[in-house]
């Protein structure tokens, strides 16, 4: 089944404590995203990536870091996770390249909560 | 970047078309128009994009002004499990990224 997956689901951490939430995606796409949705602010973009080694940042990419060392894997990486990063995240990917003509797959989501 | 305008939320009657409207005045001409919707927490789920033509499948059809500053997503006959918040957005082609705005709540009533 095509899909992307993200691990874990859920996930209580304290503040400061390096962690790295995984997302992995089936259908060779080039393009991975990730978001972040908070109440009342909707979904953020936080980094993307259009091809292996290719990252750039999106709307809010204070306090993260990513990889692309893989095609399929576009890890986000927290170094010192803070309250503040208190939210449901969202990988994404798609096909690119060929125009505008696809939709994303999303993954199942993240529920991260920093205390 | 092109944004887009919904209303914050409607109510549709089970078993009714559900017509959800969006504004995009500033779409330039390569920008395609793409509809997603969020079942509570759960992942975005792509339903219909669409350029300048009318677009129809499984889920929905989409509708677009011809002067491209409006489109309107049209669920034909909307069930409980239509209840969502639907996403209209406009993409950026020279970056691939896409901008989630906030989105129309959809209620359907029983």
């Amino acid at each position: 089944e095509a899909q992307v997956t993200q691990n874990p689901r859920y996930l209580i951490t304290v503040t400061g404590k390096k962690l790295t939430v995984t997302c992995s995606q089936n259908m060779n796409h080039e393009y991975m995203s990730w978001y972040r949705q908070d109440p009342g602010l909707g979904l953020r973009q936080i980094y993307y990536s259009m091809n292996v080694e290719v990252t750039d940042k999106g709307d809010v990419p204070e306090g993260y870091k990513v990889s692309r060392k893989e095609k399929r894997n576009f890890p986000l990486i927290l170094e010192s996770p803070s309250p503040n990063q208190t939210s449901l995240y969202f990988c994404a990917s798609s096909p690119y390249g060929q125009g505008t003509n696809y939709g994303y797959t999303f993954g199942s989501g993240t529920r991260l909560t920093v205390v | 970047d092109a944004k887009t305008t919904q209303p914050t939320s409607m109510d549709c009657a089970e078993g009714r078309a559900a017509n959800l409207p969006c504004n995009h005045s500033t779409i330039s001409g390569n920008e395609y128009v793409y509809w997603y919707r969020q079942i509570h927490s759960q992942g975005p789920q792509y339903i219909i994009h669409g350029l300048k033509n009318n677009e129809t499948n499984e889920m929905a059809s989409l509708i677009i002004t011809e002067d491209r500053k409006s489109s309107t997503l049209i669920l034909p006959h909307a069930t409980l499990r239509d209840t969502a918040v639907y996403y209209c957005i406009v993409r950026v082609r020279r970056d691939d990224k896409i901008i989630f705005g906030k989105g129309t709540r959809l209620h359907i009533l029983p």
